[in-house]
């Protein structure tokens, strides 16, 4: 098993560029979330998904949006980037509904804005 | 919503020394607390958990502690080994909640 994994690594945006970062998982985990981590905040809830076919909106939603088609895939779109949208971006995923599970976590984006 | 505070932010020891990171929270309702390891370049993973029905919790050179009075747990890592330097963050969830409430986290420095 290759467990969550995200493309790219590493991307420059120009502001108000758009992108879309890439997470997929192989374990056939139901639950799938994206967090931001930036310097000296920890990691901050973003958007997550209990399902295909189901997103919600966590602590850090305005300016992404997501879409869960499939159980496997599970992207991040950046509709119009900011440089506060600079940060590091971390997938995770967990076979249980919910947050109170083991969370697997790809292994980060790193986003720069200019 | 929930609110975590982790200290210290760096904590450095002598290998084989113990280490203690420490954390708190505020919504009385949360009743899982896990901690995740984070190597440089790597996602975390999580190291060890613990739910509100137990006071303490070990995995061989590491414990959790949970005072649920007091709204605090701690990290407790003992014979530091080189390996154990990494950023450690906790993390607190009350029930059905969306994901995890994380710390800043702590920046382990385990000295030879």
């Amino acid at each position: 098993n290759a467990g969550v994994t995200q493309t790219p690594k590493f991307q420059v945006l120009k502001t108000g560029q758009s992108m879309t970062l890439q997470c997929a998982q192989d374990m056939n985990h139901e639950y799938m979330s994206w967090y931001r981590q930036d310097p000296g905040m920890g990691l901050r809830l973003i958007h997550y998904s209990v399902g295909a076919g189901i997103t919600d909106q966590g602590e850090v939603p305005n300016g992404y949006n997501v879409s869960r088609s499939t159980t496997e895939d599970f992207p991040l779109r950046l509709l119009s980037a900011a440089p506060s949208q600079t940060s590091v971006y971390f997938c995770a995923s967990s076979y249980y509904q919910g947050a109170h599970n083991e969370q697997f976590f790809g292994p980060g984006t790193r986003l720069t804005v200019l | 919503g929930e609110n975590v505070e982790q200290h210290p932010s760096t904590l450095s020891v002598q290998e084989g020394d113990s280490a203690v990171i420490k954390c708190t929270y505020s919504d009385s309702a949360s009743n899982y607390f896990p901690w995740y390891k984070q190597e440089l370049g790597k996602g975390p993973q999580l190291i060890i958990d613990i739910r509100s029905n137990v006071g303490e919790k070990k995995d061989q050179r590491i414990a959790v502690t949970l005072n649920k009075t007091a709204k605090h747990f701690s990290l407790h890592i003992t014979e530091t080994q080189p390996e154990d330097s990494a950023v450690y963050f906790c993390a607190a969830s009350p029930p059905e909640a969306d994901g995890l409430t994380f710390g800043k986290g702590t920046h382990l420095i385990i000295q030879p």
